[in-house]
C-alpha cells in the first residue's frame, strides 16, 4: 500500500528566513506526489505537483519541492518565509486518481 | 465560476439522526470524492466517484452512503449519525481530461459536523 508520512507536525521559522516543511513516501512503482495548503476553516488548495522530469518543481506562492528518489522524499521549500505562509500543509500521493494524505504539518511564521 | 460547493457550512446533529451533505462542482469534473478531516490524521477518502453513474469506497466509507446525482452533484449520507463521524467533511473533484493520476482536485470548503 503506498502511504506518505509527515515526520513533523509543526513546524516554526522567522520570517525572512528559509523553510522546510518535510515529506516522505513509499509506493510501488512511480510516486504522482502533491503538495496542498489549508488556511484555517478554509478547504485545501493546491500548491504544486511532482508527476515526471525536473526533480525540482515550483508551484503557488513561491514554493517549490524538490523530489528525491533515493531518499524517498517531496520536501516543500520556500527561500524566504512570510506571516501569511502560516498554514496547514498537507502531502498527498495519487494512487490510481484516488489522494492518500499525510497527517499534515502547522507550520508558523512569527515576525 | 463557483468551484467546487458545499452545505450546509456547519451541523449539529445527535446520534441516530440522519442528513445528506451536499456537494457540487461548476468545472466539468468527471471525478468526484468525499474525505473526511479530523486532527493528526490527515484527509481519508470515504467514497468517490470516478465518473456519473458510478461510486466505489475509499479508505473508511462504514456509517455513509453517496449518491452521484449527475455529472455535478455528489451527495454524502449519514443514515444513523454517531459521536464517531464528527468530523469535517471535505467534497473534491478533478479530472476533465487525462488521467487521474496527473491531476490536482479541487476541494469545497468543507462542512464541520458535530454528533452529540
Amino acid at each position: 500500500a503506498q502511504s506518505v508520512a509527515q515526520p513533523e507536525d509543526q513546524v516554526n521559522v522567522a520570517e525572512g528566513n528559509p523553510l522546510t516543511v518535510k515529506c516522505t513516501y513509499s509506493v510501488s512503482g512511480n510516486p504522482y506526489l502533491f503538495w496542498y495548503v489549508q488556511y484555517p476553516n478554509r478547504g485545501l488548495q493546491f500548491l504544486l505537483k511532482y508527476i515526471t522530469g525536473d526533480n525540482l518543481v515550483k508551484g503557488s506562492y513561491g514554493f517549490e519541492a524538490e523530489f528525491n528518489k533515493s531518499q524517498t522524499s517531496f520536501h516543500l521549500k520556500k527561500p524566504s518565509a512570510l506571516v501569511s505562509d502560516s498554514a496547514l500543509y498537507f502531502c498527498a500521493v495519487n494512487q490510481g486518481g484516488k489522494l492518500i494524505f499525510g497527517q499534515g504539518t502547522e507550520l508558523s511564521v512569527k515576525p | 465560476n463557483a468551484g467546487v460547493t458545499q452545505t450546509p457550512k456547519f451541523q449539529v446533529l445527535k446520534t441516530g439522526q440522519s442528513m445528506t451533505l451536499q456537494c457540487a462542482q461548476d468545472m466539468n469534473h468527471n471525478s468526484m470524492y468525499w474525505y473526511r478531516q479530523d486532527p493528526g490524521m490527515g484527509l481519508r477518502l470515504i467514497y468517490y466517484s470516478a465518473s456519473e453513474g458510478t461510486t466505489d469506497k475509499g479508505e473508511v466509507p462504514n456509517g455513509y452512503n453517496v449518491s452521484r446525482l449527475n455529472k455535478r452533484e455528489f451527495s454524502l449520507r449519514l443514515e444513523s449519525a454517531a459521536p464517531s463521524q464528527t468530523s469535517v467533511y471535505f467534497c473534491a473533484s478533478t479530472g476533465t481530461s487525462g488521467m487521474l493520476i496527473y491531476n490536482e482536485q479541487f476541494f469545497g470548503p468543507g462542512t464541520r459536523l458535530t454528533v452529540l
